[in-house]
């Protein structure tokens, strides 16, 4: 198994640009996740899903989509990239939402928005 | 909603000795509290978790105790190594799983040998 896997692992936008941070695990698990890392303040979380076309939204979801059209796949859409969006992007997923499982990270996208 | 504080934000400790990083929570409905160590390039990853109908779990030179009347709970780890140098987080959930779990600020730790 791959695990979580993220593309690309660094990026540099322009504000306003528009860009999808791909995520995908080949464990088939129902729960996946986004959350967003920045200095000082942990990880909070942007969106998640709890199955195949289900998605809700986290604790800082403006300025993001996503979707779930399969098991494997989470992207996560920016619409119109600002500077406040430069962050360390991870996924992650687990095999249930309610359950005791452990949460799997994917390696981390660095986004940086100029 | 849940907010969850993390001390120290920084910590240094010898070789071999003990390093305590302790979190606190706001939420009394919360029921699970993980805590991840996160390498240099990597996401975090598990290392211990804690349901609230436990007070003290223990792994190896690892160990976390909870105190759900205070609503706190703490990471030990014990004949500290090189290898555990780390930003290490807590987090809590109001479910027994990962669900909008809601993260501490991280503590650095590092190992001096």
């Amino acid at each position: 198994n791959a695990g979580v896997t993220q593309t690309p692992k660094f990026q540099v936008l322009k504000t306003g640009q528009s860009m999808t941070l791909q995520c995908a695990q080949d464990m088939n698990h129902e729960y996946m996740s986004w959350y967003r890392q920045d200095p000082g303040m942990g990880l909070r979380l942007i969106h998640y899903s709890v199955g195949a076309g289900i998605t809700d939204q986290g604790e800082v979801p403006n300025g993001y989509n996503v979707s779930r059209s399969t098991t494997e796949d989470f992207p996560l859409r920016l619409l119109s990239a600002a500077p406040s969006q430069t962050s360390v992007y991870f996924c992650a997923s687990s095999p249930s939402p309610r359950a005791v499982y452990e949460q799997y990270f994917g390696p981390g996208t660095r986004l940086t928005v100029t | 909603g849940e907010n969850v504080e993390q001390h120290p934000s920084t910590l240094s400790v010898q070789e071999g000795d003990s390093a305590v990083i302790k979190c606190t929570y706001s939420d009394s409905a919360s029921n699970y509290f993980p805590w991840y160590k996160q390498e240099l390039g990597k996401g975090p990853q598990l290392i211990i978790d804690i349901r609230s109908n436990v007070g003290e779990k223990k792994d190896q030179r690892i160990a976390v105790t909870l105190n759900k009347t205070a609503k706190h709970f703490s990471l030990h780890i014990t004949e500290t190594q090189p290898e555990d140098s780390a930003v290490y987080f807590c987090a809590a959930s109001p479910h027994f799983g990962n669900e909008k779990l809601t993260f501490g600020t991280g503590t650095r730790l590092t190992i001096i040998p």
